[in-house]
């Protein structure tokens, strides 16, 4: 059985950092890309990045490049794990972020399985 | 503003089949695959389409998913009041470096 487990939501003040982590388990995890979506309270969903099986190939939305990259996603294919750093954070970050499991490889692929979200607040 | 457009409502009774539309653009629909996905109230989205039209095991027939050009469509026959939920159709996008998109979602209600 696929189960994926974020960790590390919270409230953090504006211009903050908070590090999300995701343990994957029940499925092979270096064969498959992986990704975070995020769904702001009462909203729709919003893909924030993903990452490919090997890392080569790694993608962001637009709204948390920033001129420095304010999010960076990465992956330890040996813990099965899968990370959000955020950095510079926004009001407007605050959403319930989701871990989610690509349908393969690369992240054209889409997702099949997602984990429950981990919550972060933005707010001072 | 969603780059996939989605009516924000859509309304049916038991038995009833009913579509939500999807409409996109050549560099997200009109070029790659369109997936669908299910959102409970309070539970985390659920898989119910990928590659247009292929259901993942577990789900039901009564789900079923078209593609034409730069549109897509979900379609629920024999409709029950467990399908009351959040629907959201998703492509990748080619442009800039690429990314996916969502659209904004619709909320079905099962009068």
């Amino acid at each position: 059985e696929v189960q994926l487990v974020e960790s590390g939501g919270g409230l953090v003040q504006p211009g903050g950092s908070l590090r999300l982590s995701c343990a994957a388990s029940g499925f092979i995890f270096d064969d498959y890309a992986m990704h975070w979506v995020r769904q702001a309270p009462g909203k729709g969903l919003e893909w924030v990045s993903g990452i490919s099986w090997n890392s080569g190939s790694i993608g962001y939305a637009d709204s948390v490049k920033g001129r420095k990259g304010r999010f960076t996603i990465s992956r330890d294919n040996a813990k099965n794990s899968l990370y959000l750093q955020m950095s510079s954070l926004r009001a407007e970050d605050t959403a319930l972020y989701y871990c989610a499991k690509g349908l393969g490889q690369w992240l054209v692929s889409g997702v099949d399985y997602w984990g429950q979200g981990a919550l972060v607040t933005v707010s001072s | 503003q969603s780059v996939l457009t989605q009516p924000p409502s859509a309304s049916g009774t038991p038995g009833q089949r009913v579509t939500i539309s999807c409409s996109g653009s050549s560099s997200n629909i009109g070029s790659n695959y369109v997936s669908w996905y299910q959102q409970l109230p309070g539970t985390a989205p659920k898989l119910l389409i990928y590659r247009n039209n292929q259901r993942p095991s577990g789900v039901p027939d009564r789900f079923s998913g078209s593609k034409s050009g730069t549109s897509a469509s979900l379609a629920i026959s024999g409709l029950r009041s467990e399908d009351e939920a959040d629907y959201y159709c998703a492509a990748w996008d080619d442009s800039l470096s690429g990314y996916w998109v969502f659209g904004g979602g619709t909320k079905l209600t099962v009068l």
